[in-house]
């Protein structure tokens, strides 16, 4: 197993573009989970998945950001119409948790995708 | 809501000396509580964590920490630290009653110095 991947690691971009970044998580971890991160601070929840299923979305998520775990394995978090504002640190992680109701997650990151956008 | 409060952005400290790093959070219902360190061009990864039982837990490398219900805090201790530690720490929380998220802290700098 090679951990989390994500791709592109870095994307640069004009404003008014769409771009999608990929997450392929550990192949038996059943949470996915998007987060951003801008300089000097921590990780912001974005969304979350178990299996297939977008369970949760935080209000940082405006209509121009998408998410999808298609079949339960790799995630897409598609971002239309880019703004300055978005350019980010946007990191994935998977967890393996027993237990629909679980909290107990020990979050498994990816390197991060870098997202600039001019 | 939970939330978690990093008190130091920065902590400069010289090697071999000792260093706290300290994290308060905020919560209606019990907790998980995590610290994760980020050591430079590298991802995030665990560190320690309190789930349950022993409110003091440590690391492999030497770290500990301890969960204070009373103050709210789960501050991270090392006796003496090295060069190698050298990092951006961040604490978080996720809740253990039907919450899946996980909520960090603005992180906080160390630097060990020669």
């Amino acid at each position: 197993d090679t951990g989390v991947s994500q791709d592109p690691r870095h994307k640069i971009t004009k404003r008014g573009q769409n771009v999608t970044f990929r997450c392929d998580p550990i192949s038996e971890h059943n949470r996915l989970y998007w987060y951003r991160q801008t300089l000097g601070q921590g990780p912001e929840f974005l969304t979350y998945f178990q299996n297939e299923a977008q369970l949760e979305k935080s209000r940082l998520l405006s209509d121009r950001f998408s998410a999808e775990r298609p079949k339960g394995s790799f995630s897409t978090l598609e971002i239309q119409r880019t703004e300055q504002g978005d350019s980010a640190m946007y990191l994935c992680a998977s967890s393996l948790t027993q237990g629909f109701s679980s909290g107990a997650n020990v979050l498994t990151f990816g390197a991060g995708s870098r997202l600039t956008v001019l | 809501a939970q939330s978690v409060t990093q008190l130091d952005s920065q902590v400069p400290v010289f090697e071999e000396a000792p260093v706290e790093l300290r994290c308060n959070y905020s919560s209606s219902v019990s907790v998980y509580l995590f610290w994760y360190v980020q050591y430079p061009n590298q991802g995030l990864q665990l560190l320690l964590k309190y789930l349950s039982g022993s409110t003091l837990v440590e690391s492999i490398n030497g770290f500990e920490a301890e969960f204070n219900k009373s103050q709210t805090s789960f501050h991270l201790r090392k006796p003496s630290v090295h060069i190698s530690d050298t990092a951006e720490y961040f604490c978080a929380v996720s809740l253990n009653t039907g919450g899946f998220k996980t909520i960090f802290g603005a992180g906080t700098r160390l630097f060990v110095k020669a």
